[in-house]
């Protein structure tokens, strides 16, 4: 069964480091997106992207976040200058037409 | 925007009874509700998903009921197993384009022998 997958699986930086996590979607889906969820709490909604750009995004992505698919295959979030409250468990998930999400294993975030 | 309520937080059961977890919403656009179950320090998986043009979905001990005049959906777990312990959430959207889901809080179901 087709799964999204992620790298790194963890990640540990210093505060003001920029971090990209990676993503490669499920092959034929249409719509990617990031969210984000801090230990014990619910999963967040950060940005979606279709047609390579924004669909839209959350509160939480501020100027510091970008997204980017660089290829026909990737999907990544950049995080520029990183904060101790980033320190998150970031998930990629894709979906076809918009309705099923599929995430990814996620990327546990540690900034220090 | 949606938001998206849910109960209980915790949730303990015995083996072989059912579960009930709740959720309300309150966008009233919203027209699908997909419910993710998380084990510990895993993705969250797709287990069961409703329209809103139905009213009930089942998938063998899983089912699903929507009532959308109230704005409130349930997830109702029949035969609990002990592998059903974990963390399940609701979530709600309006299925236009990208699928935004605003996650319920979370219920930690526990099975116990």
């Amino acid at each position: 069964e087709p799964e999204v997958t992620q790298t790194p699986s963890h990640q540990v930086t210093q505060m003001g480091q920029e971090v990209i996590l990676r993503c490669v979607p499920i092959s034929n889906h249409l719509y990617f997106y990031w969210y984000r969820q801090i230990l014990g709490q619910k999963v967040e909604f950060l940005v979606s992207f279709y047609n390579n750009e924004i669909s839209e995004k959350s509160e939480i992505f501020d100027d510091q976040f970008s997204v980017e698919r660089p290829d026909g295959s990737n999907f990544t979030l950049k995080i520029r200058s990183t904060k101790l409250e980033d320190s998150a468990m970031y998930f990629c998930a894709s979906s076809g037409y918009g309705e099923k999400l599929f995430f990814g294993s996620g990327t546990q975030l540690s900034v220090l | 925007g949606e938001n998206v309520e849910q109960h209980p937080s915790t949730l303990s059961v015995q083996e072989g009874d059912s579960a009930v977890i709740k959720c309300t919403y309150s966008d009233s656009a919203s027209n699908y509700f997909p419910w993710y179950k998380q084990e510990l320090g895993k993705r969250p998986q797709l287990i069961i998903d409703i329209r809103s043009n139905v009213g009930e979905k089942k998938d063998q001990r899983i089912a699903v009921t929507l009532n959308k005049t109230a704005k409130h959906f349930s997830l109702h777990i029949t035969e609990t197993q002990p592998e059903d312990s974990a963390v399940y959430f609701c979530a709600a959207t309006y299925t236009g384009t990208a699928s935004k889901l605003t996650f319920g809080t979370g219920t930690r179901l526990q099975v116990t022998l």
